[in-house]
């Protein structure tokens, strides 16, 4: 039973144009999302958080989007650049208790120059 | 400030051997955690610690798995007897201040022939 999804194994945009990674969740226990980044053969690197009492958080070029009634959370990179084609990992946990992640299974993104 | 830092990067067994992956935590780091990704799917939890406490293992598959961490320092994940369905990326990761964020290091990937 996957608690974390994202439905789209891979995603192609153009350099220049918004890049948007979707990601549902089924457990209303939830409080905290991430999303991490992979480059082949490293680890996955933080890339942005936000908190269940936020609906948008930012950083830069990286947006995410939480709707809690529909349970999904969204990344915008606004301008996509080459250097961002990766992996990228949805992940979810509860700011009680155990500090374990649940991940989605990815989104292969590839920025094309 | 240095990373995590795991290995080897790469190990190669057969079926019924014995296989041991190391992890050094970043320095100062009390939380650690192991979690492992196999044939290109979700990456899962697999256990943390506290210093050298077993917080949560919830996510060990199963008695052939045995993590350890003495001292609160390095920790080490034995497989024994090692399966074919072991194979997989193991992943560590550290955090200072739990949830918020970890740092994962770049790997080791078992391959059980």
């Amino acid at each position: 039973d996957q608690q974390v999804k994202q439905n789209s194994p891979s995603l192609s945009v153009q350099e220049g144009r918004i890049s948007i990674l979707n990601c549902d969740y089924t457990n209303s226990m939830f409080d905290y999302f991430l999303w991490y980044k992979k480059y082949p053969a490293e680890g996955p690197t933080f890339l942005i958080s936000i908190s269940s009492i936020k609906d948008k958080n930012e950083d830069g070029r990286f947006t995410v989007f939480l709707n809690k009634s529909a349970k999904h959370l969204s990344l915008h990179i606004v301008p996509s650049q080459p250097g961002d084609s990766a992996v990228y990992f949805c992940a979810a946990s509860t700011t009680s208790g155990t500090y374990k992640y649940i991940f989605g299974t990815g989104t292969r993104l590839k920025v094309l120059a | 400030e240095a990373g995590v830092t795991q290995f080897p990067s790469h190990s190669v067994i057969e079926k019924g051997q014995t296989v041991t992956l190391r992890c050094d935590p970043i320095s100062g780091h009390d939380n650690l955690y192991w979690y492992r990704r196999v044939m290109g799917k979700e990456i899962k939890f697999l256990l943390h610690f506290v210093k050298e406490s077993k917080q949560d293992e919830s996510g060990m598959p199963n008695n052939r798995f045995l993590a350890e961490r003495t001292g609160g320092t390095y920790s080490t994940l034995k497989v024994q007897p090692a399966e074919l369905e072991d194979s997989g990326v193991y992943f560590c990761a550290s955090s200072k201040q739990g949830i918020y964020g970890y740092t994962f290091g770049s790997g080791t990937r078992l391959t059980v022939v």
